[in-house]
């Protein structure tokens, strides 16, 4: 089966400036996740939906993050306006209804300057 | 979900057996251990999970103590491509967020 699919690959922008990652799920694949993941960090999760249901989005910055999950498949993360700090790799990961078969993308690596 | 400690790093000889040890004394009855690494540049990969008995893949084996307050994750034959960053996680499966919440994780590299 393809993989979980995430663009672009990398991303270097100004702070201030806005940004947006895509992903693309596992065909079949109700959960999706979007993890912020710091270097030297473990992933951060930043927002879990259900279908184009938001299960979970209580450690999402709201004032600058902004995520959906248009007709529950594909999603978009962004970010507006971005902070130096926001310099991280987005990964994006999708799950069947939940169960223990996480499936991670190969994310976005943002550098904010 | 219970929270777990792991050593930050380790080293493992090319062809001898990586033992990665993880702490979860505060786990509770329902929740699994999972491990999963992640290799430089690539996201997070799953190993294996286990609730009470031991269990064994094609990946690893994961050994959970009688008590289930700690584990060990074992790669019979370390090689190069093995070096990663482990991840030891518990969860609940019946936690209605289902969510994975990482750790530091230990980093693992191989040498030859």
């Amino acid at each position: 089966e393809a993989g979980v699919a995430q663009s672009p690959r990398y991303k270097i922008i100004e702070k201030r400036q806005s940004v947006a990652f895509w992903c693309n799920p596992i065909s079949g694949h109700a959960t999706l996740y979007w993890y912020q993941q710091i270097l030297g960090q473990g992933p951060k999760l930043l927002i879990q939906f259900q279908n184009n249901g938001v299960v979970d989005d209580s450690q999402l910055p709201k004032d600058r993050f902004s995520a959906e999950r248009l007709k529950g498949v594909d999603s978009t993360l962004k970010i507006q306006p971005a902070k130096l700090e926001d310099s991280a790799v987005y990964l994006c990961a999708s799950s069947f209804e939940g169960t223990y078969g996480y499936t991670f993308g190969s994310g976005t690596r943002l550098t904010v300057v | 979900d219970a929270k777990t400690t792991q050593p930050p790093s380790m080293d493992c000889a090319e062809g001898r057996a990586a033992n990665l040890p993880c702490n979860h004394s505060t786990i509770s009855g329902n929740e699994y251990v999972y491990w999963y690494r992640q290799i430089h540049s690539q996201g997070p990969q799953y190993i294996i999970h286990g609730l009470k008995n031991n269990e064994t893949n094609e990946m690893a084996s994961l050994i959970i103590t009688e008590d289930r307050k700690s584990s060990t994750l074992i790669l019979p034959h370390a090689t190069l491509r093995d070096t990663a960053v482990y991840y030891c996680i518990v969860r609940a499966t019946n936690n209605a967020g289902n969510m994975l919440t990482f750790g530091g994780g230990t980093r693992l590299m191989v040498k030859p």
